[in-house]
């Protein structure tokens, strides 16, 4: 069946410092990528997107590419703000709506720390 | 826009009593979700609906775990009996066809002692 890894549980950084988050999936069809963020006590909210034309979506300053060919999707930023600290999850979702509508498969999820 | 709302945001159960958890999707979506959190297993799905009707019911959760859409507009999830290891967070969320972006309430904390 389709599914997402996130090998990381735990992220912690020091502020300024660059992020990257990895995400890796196994899916038998070519599905749209995701990040949802949630921070402490709110709703996980969308971060990024996949394109299907494979531009690089930003958001936030954080930036994801899609690679096909080793089927990751890592999320990185150039420089972490102690306000990133998060819970991030990457998630896929067939692109077919016909076969599973818009149905996530999410990952353990990665949190992330910075500290000052 | 309202977005999903999701009442209680917490609540305390004893072991074998039966609890029901609701949520309101944004106006005008055509799939619901409920999902429970954890920090072992991450989201895992419980249920799906698209149009009111169920699509997909979590395999592993079927037993206790029953989420109704009594209408467009609102959805229930109803554990019975609870038991400890339910003690999670309850998330639902909603989507419209056309749009891959799904909604996520904030959630209700459930706590079975």
């Amino acid at each position: 069946g389709d599914s997402v890894t996130q090998t990381e549980g735990l992220v912690t950084l020091t502020e300024g410092l660059p992020v990257m988050l990895n995400c890796t999936y196994q899916s038998t069809y070519s599905p749209f990528l995701f990040w949802y963020v949630q921070h402490l006590n709110e709703a996980p909210k969308l971060l990024l997107k996949s394109f299907t034309d494979n531009k690089r979506p930003e958001h936030q300053g954080f930036h994801a590419t899609l690679h096909k060919s080793s089927s990751s999707f890592h999320l990185q930023k150039s420089s972490a703000q102690l306000s990133d600290s998060a819970l991030y999850y990457c998630a896929l979702s067939d692109r077919n709506y016909g076969s599973s509508g818009n149905k996530l498969i999410f990952g353990i999820g990665t949190l992330l720390s910075v500290k000052p | 826009d309202a977005g999903v709302t999701q009442t209680p945001r917490h609540e305390v159960a004893e072991k074998g009593q039966t609890i029901i958890l609701k949520c309101e999707p944004v106006s005008g979506h055509n799939d619901l979700f409920w999902y429970r959190q954890t920090k072992i297993q991450g989201l895992e799905l419980l249920s799906y609906f698209r149009s009111k009707s169920l699509m997909e019911d979590g395999g592993a959760f079927k037993d206790r775990f029953k989420a109704e859409m009594l209408n467009s507009s609102f959805s229930t999830l109803k554990i019975q009996p609870t038991e400890p290891k339910d003690s999670a967070v309850y998330l639902c969320a909603s989507s419209s066809r056309g749009r891959p972006e799904v909604f996520f309430g904030k959630g209700t904390r459930l706590t079975v002692v």
